[in-house]
């Protein structure tokens, strides 16, 4: 257990609909990131937050939006779903804002279906 | 922006033998280099990480050998068991941030 976790574990919805996924990130841990993990793809950063400031951003969609709140967890909002965002979701914590200093624990992730 | 290639996508390897995955970025700016285990329906895990001021870091049965000049950096598992089965993901990152991620590699060790 890396002390992050994601809720829910599993959301099923249809097209067109909006979502909100949960991340709280270790104890102690500034920074939090977003990742995309397709079936047929590796991860996809999407972005970074730290002490609630966006950091840095990946390929994130227009369609998607998070935040990082003053108790230090995330929210990541997927919005206009289509199929192709069925996928599952990581978020990733680490103590500070480097991202090439601070080793990154994983959640669980969230698996999105989208039908 | 960074792009980072990861060979062979796919490893099959007899229990005992070594797996070498190796990984190439283009952005001469990265300069963090970690690896990520992820076993089936689990989350990644960071097996091991290389910093851009060394050349090669061990830990057991995993090292990791990188060659800026070549832009490329390897994992090595030796004398693999059957629990090295998993999706092996490498990544490149730059202190701006920017992290880019490998297509990962399927390793199955056959018992």
């Amino acid at each position: 257990d890396s002390g992050v976790t994601q809720t829910p574990k599993h959301l099923i919805t249809a097209t067109g609909q909006r979502v909100t996924l949960r991340c709280s990130p270790r104890s102690g841990d500034l920074s939090v990131y977003w990742y995309q993990q397709s079936l047929d793809q590796g991860l996809q950063f999407l972005i970074q937050y730290y002490n609630g400031e966006e950091r840095a951003k990946g390929n994130i969609l227009e369609r998607f939006s998070a935040q990082q709140f003053p108790d230090l967890h995330s929210e990541l909002n997927l919005s206009s779903l289509e199929l192709g965002d069925s996928a599952l979701y990581f978020c990733a914590s680490s103590v500070r804002q480097g991202a090439d200093t601070d080793t990154q624990y994983f959640g669980p992730g969230t698996r999105l279906t989208v039908l | 922006g960074e792009n980072v290639e990861q060979h062979p996508s796919t490893l099959s390897v007899q229990e005992g033998d070594s797996a070498v995955i190796k990984c190439t970025y283009s952005d001469s700016a990265s300069n963090y280099f970690p690896w990520y285990k992820q076993e089936l329906g689990k989350r990644p895990q960071l097996i091991i990480d290389i910093r851009s001021n060394v050349g090669e870091k061990k830990d057991q049965r995993i090292a990791v050998t990188l060659n800026k000049t070549a832009k490329h950096f390897s994992l090595h598992i030796t004398e693999t068991q059957p629990e090295d089965s998993a999706v092996y993901f490498c990544a490149a990152i730059r202190g701006d941030y920017k992290l880019s991620f490998g297509a990962g590699t399927t390793v199955t060790v056959r018992a």
